[in-house]
């Protein structure tokens, strides 16, 4: 699976969005982008994934560049609840098979 | 159904005691994983199973631990001869691959420390 880069923390104000870079420059053609996040002393939560098309769910969007190397979690309107470390994984396939956790990104959302 | 379930929360033991967690996936979820996380790191995959047979093991589940998924429903997790460096919250996941894909759901783990 493609390694990913993410900044190991970020603030957002509460009610703002929240923007959350990750680099996959290495990612191959048949590997999906993975959002995952973990709030404290709770296991990861499903957020979102993607090809290469923009996505949008009820929690977030994933917004990946044309060339896939990047892509960017927004959390539209950030509240304190959303604090949390969120993951951003590359792999083959849609389900099934392993996930690869890096450090993930801290968000911190103050009031 | 209320989700992955695991049991105990938090377990305590002494090094050189033999230890077991338990791990009820979602209903009818044919894939169970079992991952290990220590502070500040992300988890880390060890084993996982689709139904009862085990598929992979990490590298990182030693002859000390052993997985087992008997039936294809819930699943136990064995650390025998634990060490300090056991000390980890273990995290069991499920899904389902076949007509209805799932991604993986996650428990709220079994934070074990070893004294």
């Amino acid at each position: 699976d493609a390694k990913t880069t993410q900044p190991p923390s970020m603030d957002c104000a509460e009610g703002r969005a929240a923007n959350l870079p990750c680099n996959h420059s290495t990612i191959s053609g048949n590997e999906y982008v993975y959002w995952y996040r973990q709030i404290h002393s709770q296991g990861p939560q499903y957020i979102i994934h993607g090809l290469k098309n923009n996505e949008t769910n009820e929690m977030a969007s994933l917004i990946i560049t044309e060339d896939r190397k990047s892509s960017t979690l927004i959390l539209p309107h950030a509240t304190l609840r959303d604090t949390a470390v969120y993951y951003c994984i590359v792999r083959v396939g849609t389900s099934g098979s392993r996930l690869t956790f890096g450090e993930g990104t801290q968000l911190t959302v103050n009031p | 159904d209320t989700g992955v379930s695991q049991d105990p929360r938090h377990k305590i033991t002494k090094r050189g005691q033999n230890v077991t967690f338990r791990c009820d996936p979602i209903s009818e979820h044919n894939r169970l994983y079992w991952y290990r996380q220590t502070l500040g790191q992300g988890p880390e995959f060890l084993t996982y199973f689709q139904n009862e047979a085990q598929l992979e093991k990490s590298r990182l589940l030693s002859d000390r631990f052993s997985a087992e998924r008997p039936k294809g429903s819930f699943s136990t997790l064995e650390i025998q001869r634990t060490e300090q460096g056991d000390s980890a919250m273990y995290l069991c996941a499920s899904s389902t691959r076949g007509r209805a894909n799932t991604e993986a759901f996650f428990g709220q783990g079994t934070r074990l420390t070893v004294v």
